[in-house]
Formats: structure tokens, sequence, C-alpha cells
């Protein structure tokens, strides 16, 4: 089992430019969640998807972010039109059913760096 | 709103010695409560999970309490090694929501040998 991966490690955009982040979850799992952490603060929950739903996007910014997890494939956020606040690591983490009891890992994140 | 809270911030000790990091919480309506650690560029790697009906939970030279009560946990760290060098994460399920994490902002540990 290789665990969640995420893609790519590091990302550098200029500002104005899209990105776009990838999270495959752990086998099995069919719940997926989505973390910011911004550079000296603590891990901020952004979204948590299940297969094609959008169940929780109460930490997303309202403007330029979104995320899906479609049928088919990993799970995507997609930020548009980046400025340098973005820059931050990315983190996904899935769960073989909702919440910490069922396995809840974490990838190794997305590190974003906004020029 | 939860807010959690970690201290110290960091904590720099010699090798061998017996540590103690703390987490504080300020809504008591939890359902778990996850300790993690974070190594410099990587991910978090799940520590110990306290359920809030239990106490205490212990894997190898780490020992985990909880409180709710005041809310409280500690994580204990025994006979630590250089190895246990990273920063250690602790995160609330709860206020409402059984899979929202909300997380302090860590402790940085240094053991030097």
């Amino acid at each position: 089992n290789a665990g969640v991966m995420q893609n790519p490690r590091h990302l550098v955009r200029r500002r104005g430019q899209e990105a776009r982040l990838r999270c495959s979850p752990m086998k099995g799992h069919s719940h997926v969640y989505w973390y910011r952490q911004l550079p000296e603060e603590g891990l901020k929950f952004m979204v948590y998807l299940q297969k094609e739903n959008i169940i929780d996007e109460s930490g997303m910014p309202k403007e330029r972010f979104s995320a899906e997890f479609p049928k088919e494939g990993p799970s995507i956020l997609r930020i548009q039109q980046v400025v340098r606040g973005d820059s931050a690591a990315y983190f996904c983490a899935s769960s073989l059913n909702r919440g910490l009891n069922y396995g809840y890992t974490f990838g190794s994140g997305t590190r974003l760096t906004v020029v | 709103k939860q807010e959690v809270t970690q201290i110290p911030a960091a904590l720099s000790v010699p090798e061998g010695e017996n540590l103690v990091l703390n987490c504080s919480f300020t809504d008591s309506a939890i359902y778990n409560l996850q300790w993690f650690r974070q190594d410099p560029g990587k991910g978090l790697t799940s520590l110990l999970l306290i359920q809030s009906s239990q106490r205490e939970q212990t894997s190898g030279r780490l020992n985990a309490s909880l409180d709710k009560s005041s809310g409280r946990s500690t994580l204990y760290i025994a006979a630590s090694q250089p190895g246990d060098s990273a920063t250690y994460l602790c995160a609330i399920e709860g206020g409402g929501s059984n899979y929202k994490l909300t997380f302090g902002k860590g402790t940085l540990l240094t053991v030097n040998p």
C-alpha cells in the first residue's frame, strides 16, 4: 500500500498562473480532506470530499480555490490566479470512512511557492 | 470555535531525558484527539489517537493523556533519542464535526546527542 500520494512535491508558479495539486488516496479510501499550512501557522482545514461530492468546503477561500474528487482519478485542488499569499504547504489526507477512527492518513504535501 | 494551543513552542533537551509536551483546547466537546509527528519537509505521521472516552494511550516510549474537563492533553516521551527530533502536533476532532481537525501550531523538539 503506497499510502496517500501527492504530486507534485514542489510547485513554483508566477503570480496570476494556475496551480493544480493532486492527491491519490490510499487504496480503498473514498474520503479525502485538504489542509493548508501557512508559514508559522498550524494546519487549517480547507475541504472534505467524497467521491464526486463536496461535503464541506467551509475552509476554502471564497474565490479562486476549487476542489474535486471525480469518480475516477485523483482529487484535485485548483488555485486560479495565484498570489504570493497562496504560498504554503498543502496537505491531503484520506480515510476509509468519515473521521479519525478510520485510518485518517496524510500525504507528504505539496509545497507551493508563488513568485 | 475550537482553539488549540501547544506549549512550549520549542524545546531542546539532551539525549536520554524524559519530557512532556502540552496541548490545551477550548471546547471540551471532542470526538478524538490525535498526536502527530512532522519531520521537516515531510508529511504527518500518526502517533497516538485518544478517543473522548479514553484517558490515555501508550505506544512504546510514548504516552498520551487526555483530560477533557480541563481541556488538556500531554504527550510524554521517555528516554528521548536524537531520532525523536521533529515537530509534534496536537489535533482535535470535534466541534460538531467528526472529520474536521483543528491543529495547534506544534512543539519543535530537538534532542541533542
